[in-house]
């Protein structure tokens, strides 16, 4: 089945620790994204990536690292400069936004992240 | 400033009847994109629909459908004869284009609760 997972589904994290959450997609999509989402708001931009070794901050970027060494995989980094982590985190993928303008990104299930 | 603005924060209806989540969005650009997304409780974002700037015609799938007016920048969702099964979060998206990439502005959401 073609699609996009997201590992874990919960997970806890001490402050102060760094933690990683994965995301892997088989769509064959070059374009993917990471999005945080509190309770009550809409879904904000941390870091997208159209392409295999480039990416670009979002609008709440900081905090957060990424890299894309690989198409299928997009993994999340929150470090413990992000001064309030706990939140759902969903990442997207979309197929080319430079080919296809307005593409949809489609979306996992999401993480959700508590800070202990 | 682009935008999406979904004044109802929350929607109780009871099953069987009629229900539409507003939408109101704000550009600068002439071409555009609007989506529609359902969030589940489960939290997954289900694509719903996609509708450029150029495409007028309202649209029908189901049970569900979509009246898009340029004129007062509203995409607005309607779904009849509700069903418990609809109970979600339901969102609405720009299509942003910013320096050659594209990202998607969220709303803060419509919660809609079908009860039985």
């Amino acid at each position: 089945d073609g699609g996009i997972t997201q590992s874990p589904k919960y997970l806890f994290r001490k402050e102060g620790q760094n933690v990683t959450l994965s995301c892997e997609q088989n769509l064959n999509h070059d374009a993917m994204y990471w999005y945080r989402q509190d309770p009550g708001q809409g879904l904000r931009l941390i870091y997208y990536s159209q392409i295999v070794n480039d990416f670009q901050k979002g609008d709440i970027a900081e905090g957060y690292s990424v890299s894309r060494e690989k198409k299928e995989s997009f993994p999340l980094t929150v470090t413990s400069a992000q001064k309030n982590p706990t939140a759902f985190y969903l990442c997207a993928s979309s197929m080319n936004p430079a080919l296809l303008p307005g593409d949809t990104q489609y979306f996992g299930p999401g993480t959700r992240l508590t800070v202990l | 400033a682009q935008k999406v603005t979904q004044a109802q924060t929350e929607i109780s209806v009871v099953e069987k009847e009629d229900v539409t989540l507003d939408c109101v969005y704000e550009t600068r650009d002439t071409t555009y994109y609007l989506f529609w997304y359902k969030q589940p409780p489960s939290g997954e974002l289900v694509f719903l629909i996609r509708r450029n700037s150029f495409d007028e015609q309202n649209e029908i799938s189901g049970r569900y459908s979509w009246n898009f007016q340029k004129s007062t920048s509203s995409f607005n969702f309607t779904i009849t004869a509700s069903q418990v099964v609809d109970s979600a979060v339901y969102f609405c998206a720009l299509s942003l284009t910013q320096g050659g990439s594209e990202k998607l502005v969220f709303g803060k959401g419509t919660k809609l609760t079908v009860n039985p």
